[in-house]
């Protein structure tokens, strides 16, 4: 595998299921996000780590969790979604450092989510 | 507060014409920018992206993107357009005092006529 990998590419689940989107980046990144892209809505930035740690939650819901075990992984937990959650779900890795050329961003696929 | 504009949500060309798809930001003293490009049902492609120096950058598939910091924008162009280009387009801006977050503009969806 190369780049970042998202798995599934399509879900659907009702509304009182649990279940959780995988994320892995194959390119030595150091960082890693999750996005909600919605239709006719601007890329929404969800969460943000750094070198495993936390360092942004964009006010998202607590029906969303993240998880980071190491640099290469990151996981979205879903519970209790609302048909409004319904959207392509983006990963993205980047270096942790700016280097030369700023924080470039590397996406996988998508996760495409209805929620029922 | 930072934002970035697209002013064109559709642009239509034909195919073999020059394009342009504006960008203007609002963002930090010290801004990086890129361009993206979406496929139907597919993640983001980075096309290009500024940082420092040359102010005219290069990227894949042909395109090109100035940047002008007098009126803070990076127009992304390509002189010939291909049907294979039709796709959506965004444009991102970090700047480094806010670390590794981006800020994406809506988007332009380029339709390309035969």
């Amino acid at each position: 595998e190369t780049g970042v990998t998202q798995t599934p590419r399509h879900l659907v689940m009702g509304m009182t299921n649990k279940k959780s989107l995988k994320c892995e980046q194959h390119l030595g990144h150091n960082a890693m996000y999750w996005y909600k892209q919605s239709a006719k809505k601007p890329l929404e930035l969800m969460f943000v780590y750094n070198f495993k740690e936390q360092t942004e939650n964009n006010s998202v819901p607590s029906r969303f969790s993240p998880e980071c075990p190491n640099s290469s992984h990151l996981f979205l937990h879903l519970h209790t979604l609302q048909p409004e959650d319904s959207a392509l779900y983006l990963c993205a890795s980047s270096q942790g450092n700016p280097g030369t050329s700023g924080y470039e961003q590397y996406f996988g696929p998508g996760t495409r989510l209805t929620v029922t | 507060a930072q934002s970035v504009t697209q002013p064109d949500i559709h642009i239509t060309v034909s195919e073999g014409a020059s394009l342009e798809l504006r960008c203007n930001y609002s963002y930090g003293a010290t801004p990086y920018l890129f361009w993206y490009v979406q496929s139907p049902g597919q993640g983001l492609q980075l096309l290009l992206k500024y940082f420092s120096g040359d102010t005219l950058v290069q990227g894949i598939k042909g395109f090109e993107a100035e940047f002008k910091r007098s009126q803070s924008s990076f127009n992304l162009r390509k002189p010939s357009v291909h049907w294979s280009d039709a796709a959506e387009y965004f444009c991102a801006v970090g700047a480094l005092e806010y670390g590794n977050k981006l800020v994406f503009g809506a988007g332009t969806i380029l339709r390309v006529k035969s």
